[in-house]
Protein backbone atom coordinates (compact mmCIF):
# COMPACT_ATOMS: atom_id res chain seq x y z
CA UNK A 1 0.00 0.00 0.00
CA UNK A 2 1.39 3.79 -0.41
CA UNK A 3 2.85 5.54 1.90
CA UNK A 4 3.15 9.08 2.04
CA UNK A 5 5.97 11.30 3.84
CA UNK A 6 5.33 14.81 4.82
CA UNK A 7 8.06 17.36 6.26
CA UNK A 8 8.11 19.25 7.72
CA UNK A 9 5.78 18.39 11.03
CA UNK A 10 5.07 21.47 12.12
CA UNK A 11 6.63 24.96 11.19
CA UNK A 12 6.10 28.21 12.88
CA UNK A 13 6.42 31.57 10.09
CA UNK A 14 5.68 35.44 10.10
CA UNK A 15 3.54 37.05 8.64
CA UNK A 16 4.82 37.61 4.51
CA UNK A 17 7.45 35.07 4.70
CA UNK A 18 7.41 32.53 2.05
CA UNK A 19 6.52 28.77 1.87
CA UNK A 20 7.66 25.55 1.10
CA UNK A 21 5.74 22.08 2.34
CA UNK A 22 6.65 18.75 0.38
CA UNK A 23 4.81 15.83 -0.23
CA UNK A 24 6.27 12.62 -1.03
CA UNK A 25 4.60 9.00 -1.75
CA UNK A 26 5.88 5.71 -2.01
CA UNK A 27 4.18 2.29 -3.37
CA UNK A 28 2.33 3.68 -6.23
CA UNK A 29 2.93 5.12 -9.49
CA UNK A 30 1.31 8.14 -11.48
CA UNK A 31 -0.42 8.99 -8.34
CA UNK A 32 -3.56 11.35 -8.02
CA UNK A 33 -2.51 13.66 -5.44
CA UNK A 34 -4.46 16.34 -3.17
CA UNK A 35 -2.96 18.98 -0.79
CA UNK A 36 -6.14 19.48 1.63
CA UNK A 37 -6.13 22.41 4.99
CA UNK A 38 -7.87 21.72 7.87
CA UNK A 39 -8.13 25.06 10.57
CA UNK A 40 -8.75 24.61 13.85
CA UNK A 41 -12.21 23.00 14.54
CA UNK A 42 -13.05 22.75 10.67
CA UNK A 43 -13.12 20.19 8.56
CA UNK A 44 -10.62 19.77 5.44
CA UNK A 45 -10.93 21.85 2.91
CA UNK A 46 -9.41 20.59 -0.45
CA UNK A 47 -6.65 23.01 -1.78
CA UNK A 48 -5.38 21.59 -5.22
CA UNK A 49 -5.00 18.01 -6.26
CA UNK A 50 -3.16 16.58 -9.58
CA UNK A 51 -3.51 14.02 -11.88
CA UNK A 52 0.11 13.91 -13.17
CA UNK A 53 3.66 16.00 -13.73
CA UNK A 54 3.03 19.57 -14.07
CA UNK A 55 -1.00 18.96 -14.00
CA UNK A 56 -2.60 20.91 -10.88
CA UNK A 57 -5.69 21.62 -10.40
CA UNK A 58 -7.02 24.46 -7.65
CA UNK A 59 -10.01 24.09 -5.61
CA UNK A 60 -10.14 27.65 -4.02
CA UNK A 61 -8.70 31.25 -5.05
CA UNK A 62 -5.80 31.61 -2.82
CA UNK A 63 -2.36 33.19 -1.83
CA UNK A 64 -1.02 29.41 -2.35
CA UNK A 65 0.25 27.43 -5.25
CA UNK A 66 1.26 23.79 -6.02
CA UNK A 67 3.72 21.83 -8.29
CA UNK A 68 4.28 18.78 -9.17
CA UNK A 69 7.69 18.11 -10.22
CA UNK A 70 7.89 14.84 -10.03
CA UNK A 71 5.78 11.66 -10.66
CA UNK A 72 5.62 10.92 -6.84
CA UNK A 73 6.53 14.35 -5.43
CA UNK A 74 3.93 16.86 -4.67
CA UNK A 75 4.70 20.69 -3.67
CA UNK A 76 2.99 22.98 -1.43
CA UNK A 77 4.10 27.08 -1.82
CA UNK A 78 3.49 30.36 -0.65
CA UNK A 79 5.36 33.82 -1.77
CA UNK A 80 3.80 35.76 1.19
CA UNK A 81 1.48 33.81 4.07
CA UNK A 82 -1.26 35.30 5.96
CA UNK A 83 -2.43 34.84 9.46
CA UNK A 84 -5.62 32.79 7.49
CA UNK A 85 -3.29 30.29 6.40
CA UNK A 86 -2.42 28.67 9.60
CA UNK A 87 -3.43 25.59 10.22
CA UNK A 88 -3.36 21.59 9.14
CA UNK A 89 -1.92 21.14 5.93
CA UNK A 90 -2.26 17.02 4.57
CA UNK A 91 -1.27 14.94 1.12
CA UNK A 92 -3.23 12.63 0.02
CA UNK A 93 -3.27 10.28 -3.09
CA UNK A 94 -5.72 8.28 -4.11
CA UNK A 95 -5.73 4.57 -3.27
CA UNK A 96 -6.37 1.39 -5.44
CA UNK A 97 -9.97 1.00 -4.73
CA UNK A 98 -12.63 3.48 -5.11
CA UNK A 99 -13.02 6.02 -2.65
CA UNK A 100 -10.32 5.20 -0.97
CA UNK A 101 -7.57 8.23 -0.09
CA UNK A 102 -4.51 7.56 1.94
CA UNK A 103 -2.99 11.03 3.98
CA UNK A 104 0.31 11.88 5.10
CA UNK A 105 1.13 12.42 8.94
CA UNK A 106 0.31 16.47 8.49
CA UNK A 107 2.10 19.47 8.61
CA UNK A 108 1.08 21.79 11.49
CA UNK A 109 1.47 25.62 10.14
CA UNK A 110 1.22 28.39 12.64
CA UNK A 111 1.29 32.12 10.98
CA UNK A 112 2.49 34.17 13.44
CA UNK B 1 -22.24 18.03 -4.87
CA UNK B 2 -24.70 16.71 -2.67
CA UNK B 3 -24.62 17.58 0.70
CA UNK B 4 -24.52 14.96 3.87
CA UNK B 5 -25.93 16.01 7.97
CA UNK B 6 -24.36 14.20 10.66
CA UNK B 7 -24.54 15.14 14.43
CA UNK B 8 -22.11 16.80 15.94
CA UNK B 9 -20.79 14.71 18.30
CA UNK B 10 -21.95 11.37 19.94
CA UNK B 11 -20.69 8.84 23.35
CA UNK B 12 -20.56 5.70 23.45
CA UNK B 13 -19.64 3.14 25.87
CA UNK B 14 -16.78 1.38 25.23
CA UNK B 15 -16.93 -2.55 24.03
CA UNK B 16 -20.71 -1.42 23.02
CA UNK B 17 -21.64 -1.31 19.28
CA UNK B 18 -22.08 2.27 17.93
CA UNK B 19 -24.44 3.16 15.41
CA UNK B 20 -23.48 6.84 13.27
CA UNK B 21 -26.35 8.37 11.18
CA UNK B 22 -25.85 10.57 8.05
CA UNK B 23 -28.49 11.92 6.25
CA UNK B 24 -28.30 12.82 2.50
CA UNK B 25 -31.12 13.29 1.33
CA UNK B 26 -29.85 14.99 -2.20
CA UNK B 27 -27.59 11.91 -2.86
CA UNK B 28 -28.16 11.45 -6.87
CA UNK B 29 -28.05 7.77 -8.02
CA UNK B 30 -24.56 7.89 -8.70
CA UNK B 31 -23.16 9.03 -5.89
CA UNK B 32 -21.13 6.59 -3.35
CA UNK B 33 -20.68 6.91 0.61
CA UNK B 34 -17.98 7.03 1.87
CA UNK B 35 -16.51 7.03 5.65
CA UNK B 36 -13.68 8.18 7.10
CA UNK B 37 -12.38 8.91 10.30
CA UNK B 38 -9.71 11.24 12.31
CA UNK B 39 -7.99 10.78 15.06
CA UNK B 40 -6.62 13.79 17.19
CA UNK B 41 -3.32 15.62 15.34
CA UNK B 42 -3.45 12.54 12.59
CA UNK B 43 -4.72 12.72 8.70
CA UNK B 44 -8.36 11.03 7.67
CA UNK B 45 -8.38 7.41 8.00
CA UNK B 46 -10.54 5.69 4.93
CA UNK B 47 -13.40 3.57 6.73
CA UNK B 48 -15.50 2.00 4.34
CA UNK B 49 -17.67 2.54 1.32
CA UNK B 50 -20.47 1.69 -0.27
CA UNK B 51 -23.30 2.55 -3.05
CA UNK B 52 -26.45 0.17 -2.33
CA UNK B 53 -26.10 -2.85 -0.37
CA UNK B 54 -24.75 -2.81 3.01
CA UNK B 55 -21.21 -3.31 3.02
CA UNK B 56 -18.66 -5.18 6.00
CA UNK B 57 -15.11 -4.80 6.59
CA UNK B 58 -12.40 -5.06 9.07
CA UNK B 59 -13.17 -1.96 10.63
CA UNK B 60 -16.88 -1.27 10.33
CA UNK B 61 -19.76 -1.82 8.66
CA UNK B 62 -22.20 0.41 6.84
CA UNK B 63 -26.24 0.07 6.03
CA UNK B 64 -27.65 1.93 3.30
CA UNK B 65 -30.92 2.70 3.53
CA UNK B 66 -33.38 1.72 0.73
CA UNK B 67 -33.79 5.16 -1.07
CA UNK B 68 -30.35 5.77 -0.13
CA UNK B 69 -30.86 9.07 1.47
CA UNK B 70 -29.31 7.41 4.95
CA UNK B 71 -26.80 5.56 5.82
CA UNK B 72 -24.95 4.36 8.94
CA UNK B 73 -21.84 3.18 10.41
CA UNK B 74 -21.63 0.48 12.82
CA UNK B 75 -18.77 0.24 14.72
CA UNK B 76 -19.71 -3.49 16.24
CA UNK B 77 -17.83 -3.27 19.63
CA UNK B 78 -16.04 0.16 20.58
CA UNK B 79 -12.95 0.49 21.94
CA UNK B 80 -10.78 3.16 22.76
CA UNK B 81 -8.65 3.56 19.88
CA UNK B 82 -11.71 4.13 18.18
CA UNK B 83 -12.27 7.59 19.58
CA UNK B 84 -12.30 10.26 16.53
CA UNK B 85 -14.02 12.57 14.71
CA UNK B 86 -16.04 10.66 11.84
CA UNK B 87 -16.49 12.06 8.56
CA UNK B 88 -19.41 11.10 6.03
CA UNK B 89 -18.94 12.41 2.47
CA UNK B 90 -20.35 11.93 -0.81
CA UNK B 91 -18.76 11.13 -4.03
CA UNK B 92 -19.97 11.14 -7.40
CA UNK B 93 -17.24 11.22 -9.88
CA UNK B 94 -15.24 8.53 -12.73
CA UNK B 95 -12.87 6.97 -10.64
CA UNK B 96 -9.18 8.29 -11.25
CA UNK B 97 -10.65 11.87 -11.07
CA UNK B 98 -12.16 12.09 -7.70
CA UNK B 99 -12.15 14.89 -5.28
CA UNK B 100 -13.97 14.10 -1.79
CA UNK B 101 -15.57 17.24 0.16
CA UNK B 102 -14.77 16.32 4.10
CA UNK B 103 -17.62 18.28 6.43
CA UNK B 104 -17.07 18.65 10.20
CA UNK B 105 -18.16 15.11 11.07
CA UNK B 106 -19.21 13.46 14.23
CA UNK B 107 -16.94 13.55 17.06
CA UNK B 108 -17.13 10.21 18.88
CA UNK B 109 -16.17 10.25 22.47
CA UNK B 110 -15.67 6.56 23.95
CA UNK B 111 -16.17 6.39 27.93
CA UNK B 112 -14.47 3.61 29.62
Amino acid sequence: SQTIHQWPATLVQPVGSPLSLECTVEGTSNPNLYWYRQAAGRGLQLLFYSVGIGQISSEVPQNLSASRPQDRQFILSSKKLLLSDSGFYLCACLGQTRGEQYFGPGTRLTVT
Amino acid sequence: DAKTTQPNSMESNEEEPVHLPCNHSTISGTDYIHWYRQLPSQGPEYVIHGLTSNVNNRMASLAIAEDRKSSTLILHRATLRDAAVYYCILSGYNFGNEKLTFGTGTRLTIIP
